[in-house]
C-alpha cells in the first residue's frame, strides 16, 4: 500500500537552530507533495507544495523543502527556527492526481526560547 | 483559498448514539473530503464526497457507519453512527484547491469524545 513516513515524531530545538524534518513516500510514480502545519489551537494550514519543476520549493515563514525523486523524499528545512514555529508538521502526498491525501504521522516540533 | 467552517466544534456523546457533523465552505467546490484524526495519530481519509453522486469510501470505512450527504456545492455532512469509544477522534472536512493537484484546504475540525 502507498504510505508516507515521517521519521521524527518529536523534535526539540533551541531558537536559531537549523531544522530538517524527513519525509519519505512509497510510490514511484507521479506524486504531488505537501507539507502542512498545525499551530496550537489552529487549523491545518498549507506550508508549501511541490507539483513539478524546480525540486527546491519555498513556502511561507522561511520554510523550504527539496524533492529528491531518486530517494522518494521531500524533506522540510528551515535555516533558523523561531519559538513561533512550535507546531505539528505533517507531510502529505497526492498519488498522481487521485482523490485525497495520504498523511505521515506528523512531527511535533517544540522550539525552546 | 477557501474558508471552511464545521459544526459542532466539539461534542461528547454516549455510546450507541449518532452525531452529524456539518461542513460549510464559502465557495462552490466539486470535491469535498472527510478525514479522521485519532488521538496521537495522523489524518486518515474516510471518504470523498462529490455533489450529485454517492460518496466514495476508503478501505476500512463503510457507508452504514459513516453516511455522508452532499446536497450542494458548498455543504456536506458526515454522520458517525452507533458510536463507540473507538470513534473518539477529530473529524475534519476539506475541499480541493483546484487544478487536480491534490492540494486541499481544511476546516477547523470537530473533536468528538464518545463515553
Amino acid at each position: 500500500a502507498q504510505s508516507v513516513s515521517q521519521h521524527n515524531h518529536h523534535v526539540i530545538l533551541s531558537e536559531a537552530a537549523s531544522l530538517e524534518l524527513g519525509c519519505n513516500y512509497s510510490y514511484g510514480g507521479t506524486v504531488n507533495l505537501f507539507w502542512y502545519v498545525q499551530y496550537p489551537g489552529q487549523h491545518l494550514q498549507l506550508l508549501l507544495k511541490y507539483f513539478s519543476g524546480d525540486p527546491l520549493v519555498k513556502g511561507i515563514k522561511g520554510f523550504e523543502a527539496e524533492f529528491i525523486k531518486s530517494k522518494f523524499s521531500f524533506n522540510l528545512r528551515k535555516p533558523s527556527v523561531q519559538w513561533s514555529d512550535t507546531a505539528e508538521y505533517f507531510c502529505a502526498v497526492n498519488w498522481g492526481g487521485a482523490d485525497g491525501l495520504t498523511f505521515g504521522k506528523g512531527t511535533h516540533l517544540i522550539i525552546q526560547p | 483559498s477557501a474558508v471552511i467552517s464545521q459544526k459542532p466544534s466539539r461534542d461528547i456523546c454516549q455510546r450507541g448514539t449518532s452525531l452529524t457533523i456539518q461542513c460549510q465552505v464559502d465557495s462552490q467546490v466539486t470535491m469535498m473530503f472527510w478525514y479522521r484524526q485519532q488521538p496521537g495519530q495522523s489524518l486518515t481519509l474516510i471518504a470523498t464526497a462529490n455533489q450529485g453522486s454517492e460518496a466514495t469510501y476508503e478501505s476500512g470505512f463503510v457507508i452504514d457507519k459513516f453516511p455522508i450527504s452532499r446536497p450542494n456545492l458548498t455543504f456536506s455532512t458526515l454522520t458517525v453512527s452507533n458510536m463507540s469509544p473507538e470513534d473518539s477522534s477529530i473529524y475534519l472536512c476539506s475541499v480541493e484547491g483546484g487544478r487536480g493537484s491534490g492540494e486541499q484546504f481544511f476546516g477547523p475540525g470537530t473533536r468528538l469524545t464518545v463515553l
